[in-house]
């Protein structure tokens, strides 16, 4: 176990509908980090988030946001889905000292 | 920019025999590198990491890596192979100068183990 929480575990909707993933890193780390994983683009970096501040953005489309809340959790909202966002979506958190992340379980996501 | 190369996509082994997982980087800066693991339906797991210490690198389940600038690589090696071993191998690295930045991962090497 990481210690890192990610809800849901399993997702399932349609085309254009939006979904918002949430991500509880461990205890005591301030850093957020979202990924995609897909067959075809591997583990893709999306974004990154700081003690509530947007550090770093990967290849998040403009139709996917996040943030992180006082808690430090933090949500993934993907809006007007499309086929090719199925896919897993990872969070990790980390202690800013030496890079390891530590990574959730993911929330598959199926858009039908 | 900082990229990593795993050679091969899928690598195949008997039980028993030496596991060697490649990965090169790339980077502008000297580099952390990491070595994670997914198993099937399992979030991905830190098997070891170099972070400019001792070159060659021991982890968990009996894995090491050793640096080589002059090759820029951080091959992946296990002496003996267990059935348990077989999962996807992603290298990943981040530039030392800058912590806390996201990991750059490879596109991961399928390791199977036969018996």
């Amino acid at each position: 176990d990481s210690g890192v929480t990610q809800t849901p575990k399993h997702l399932i909707t349609a085309t254009g509908q939006r979904v918002t993933l949430r991500c509880s890193p461990r205890s005591g780390d301030l850093s957020v980090y979202w990924y995609q994983q897909s067959l075809d683009q591997g583990l893709q970096f999306l974004i990154q988030y700081y003690n509530g501040e947007e550090r770093a953005k990967g290849n998040i489309l403009e139709r996917f946001s996040a943030q992180q809340f006082p808690d430090l959790h933090s949500e993934l909202n993907l809006s007007s889905l499309e086929l090719g966002d199925s896919a897993l979506y990872f969070c990790a958190s980390s202690v800013d000292l030496t890079g390891e992340l530590f990574f959730g379980e993911g929330s598959r996501l199926t858009v039908l | 920019a900082q990229s990593v190369t795993q050679l091969g996509s899928h690598v195949s082994v008997s039980e028993g025999a030496l596991v060697l997982l490649r990965c090169n980087y790339s980077s502008s800066v000297p580099p952390y590198l990491f070595w994670y693991v997914q198993y099937p339906n399992q979030g991905l797991q830190l098997l070891l990491k170099y972070t400019s210490a001792a070159t060659l690198v021991k982890g968990i389940n009996g894995f090491e890596a050793e640096f080589k600038k002059s090759e820029t690589s951080f091959h992946l090696t296990k002496p003996s192979a267990h059935m348990s071993d077989a999962a996807e191998y992603f290298c990943a690295v981040s530039p030392s100068n800058q912590a806390g930045t996201a990991l750059i991962f490879g596109k991961g090497t399928t390791l199977s183990v036969s018996s």
